[in-house]
């Protein structure tokens, strides 16, 4: 089955940028997609279609794509922007979702 | 503004069924998939699979067959996950979300806790 590979945790001081990356074979052909997930919280989308930053989602949240890997960029890192990160797409099929194993991202 | 509400923790025994609903307001329910995503303790996010909310038709993920059944009332806007026969390995938190053609899993719904344990 098709599977997304992400780094496991990520480590940024306040003010700085973290950039987490996801990779899979089918990203070149299939949109990705960011969550946010805090302890004890439903995941928020905070990135859509790649590069699309839905309305209420701050600006220092950035997607971009290079052929199979895709990258959230959040830049001026906040402590509020501790949690896990998931990145999300679909099959070449376009039959089935997958998620990444996600990204904890720790704020120093 | 679109919510998802679903309904609350439940325990049970390994064995028995559960039945999780998720009700959605502030849109037209037929209008966009409702998609069900399993995390179990301590774990990531997993596709279990989804229900075309304007035919009923569903589409379950490599897992999740036989046990899992998804269903639909559209008269009260509410889309449930059945699983029969728990096992202890069930254990997690089961996620209703909606998903618009192309824009990802826009509205999730507040998450339901089943425990199964004996």
């Amino acid at each position: 089955s098709y599977e997304l590979t992400q780094p496991p945790s990520v480590s940024v001081s306040p003010g700085q940028t973290a950039r987490i990356t996801c990779s899979g074979d089918a990203l070149p052909n299939q949109y990705a997609y960011w969550y946010q997930q805090k302890p004890g919280q439903a995941p928020v989308r905070v990135i859509y279609k790649d590069t699309e930053r839905p309305s209420g989602i701050p600006e220092r949240f950035s997607g971009s794509s290079s052929g199979t890997t895709v990258t959230l960029t959040i830049s001026g890192v906040q402590a509020e922007d501790e949690a896990d990160y998931y990145c999300q797409s679909a099959d070449n099929s376009s039959t089935s979702y997958v998620f990444g194993p996600g990204t904890k991202v720790t704020v120093l | 503004q679109g919510q998802l509400v679903q309904s609350g923790s439940q325990l049970k025994k390994p064995g028995a069924s559960v039945k999780v609903s998720c009700k959605a307001s502030g849109y037209t329910f037929t209008d966009h998939a409702i998609n069900w995503v399993r995390q179990a303790p301590g774990q990531g996010l997993e596709w279990m699979g989804w229900i075309n909310t304007d035919t009923g038709n569903p589409t379950y993920a490599q897992g999740f067959t036989g046990r899992f059944v998804f269903s639909l009332d559209t008269s009260v806007s509410t889309a449930y996950l059945q699983i029969s026969s728990l096992k202890v390995e069930d254990t997690a938190m089961y996620f209703c979300a909606r998903v618009p053609r192309k824009l990802g899993f826009d509205y999730w719904g507040q998450g339901t806790l089943v425990t199964v344990a004996s």
